[in-house]
């Protein structure tokens, strides 16, 4: 059973297109991650989110916590082919536990 | 330059013939890991370190050993290699516990046993 599950898998979209990414879990989680991962690297964060309702912009990306700290979400405004990778959601069931849960990932490709 | 350094990057070997993937990090990060990624399956910790001489297994150890002698140095062992161990690798570091903090990833090694 995964424990945080992200929907879709796959997204192909045009450029200037807004998207949403969704990471979701019937657990609570004390915090959570966005990874974005580009071919032939590793994961790199992008946000966390600790507090249960929290959102936090990063340019055209706007990340969302669950009021109850169960799921959340990645929104992306006018997409561009450099937004093109992977995008992990990562989560920490307790804290101080001292492992980080992936989901699987949603493989979001952009084009021009 | 703050880096996770991984060797090698790629690797093609045989069943049952012993290989190490080395690991190495200039943060001074407390905590380290390795992940393997599979498609379909997603990114699965194997095993984790938050300090010296202090490992301890994540969600799929099985076949694979570690040891962390240094705090900059998590290399991963795998002492007989089959085939269902081909897979990406990734090790990362992270400042102390996991708690909000940021894991840096290496660039990856890919495993091809046949």
């Amino acid at each position: 059973t995964q424990l945080l599950e992200q929907s879709p898998q796959f997204l192909s979209i045009q450029e200037g297109e807004n998207l949403t990414v969704y990471c979701n879990s019937s657990s609570v989680f004390s915090s959570l991650q966005w990874y974005r991962q580009e071919p032939g690297e590793g994961p790199v964060l992008l946000v966390t989110v600790v507090t249960g309702g929290e959102v936090k912009k990063l340019k055209r990306l706007t990340f969302q916590f669950g009021d109850a700290r169960k799921d959340s979400s990645l929104h992306i405004t006018a997409a561009q082919p450099g937004d093109t990778g992977l995008y992990l959601c990562a989560g920490i069931l307790n804290s101080g536990y001292s492992t980080l849960t992936f989901g699987k990932g949603t493989m979001l490709l952009v084009s021009p | 330059e703050a880096q996770v350094t991984q060797n090698p990057r790629y690797l093609i070997t045989v069943t049952g013939k012993k290989l190490t993937v080395t690991c190495s990090q200039n943060m001074n990060h407390e905590y380290m890991s390795w992940y393997r990624q599979d498609p379909g399956l997603g990114l699965r910790q194997i095993y984790y370190s938050m300090n010296v001489e202090v490992t301890d297994k994540g969600d799929v150890p099985e076949g694979y050993k570690v040891s962390r002698k240094e705090k900059r140095n998590f290399p991963l062992i795998l002492e007989s290699p089959s085939p269902n161990q081909t897979s990406l690798y990734f090790c990362a570091s992270s400042l102390s516990t996991l708690d909000h903090n940021e894991q840096f990833f290496g660039p990856g090694t890919r495993l091809t046993v046949l």
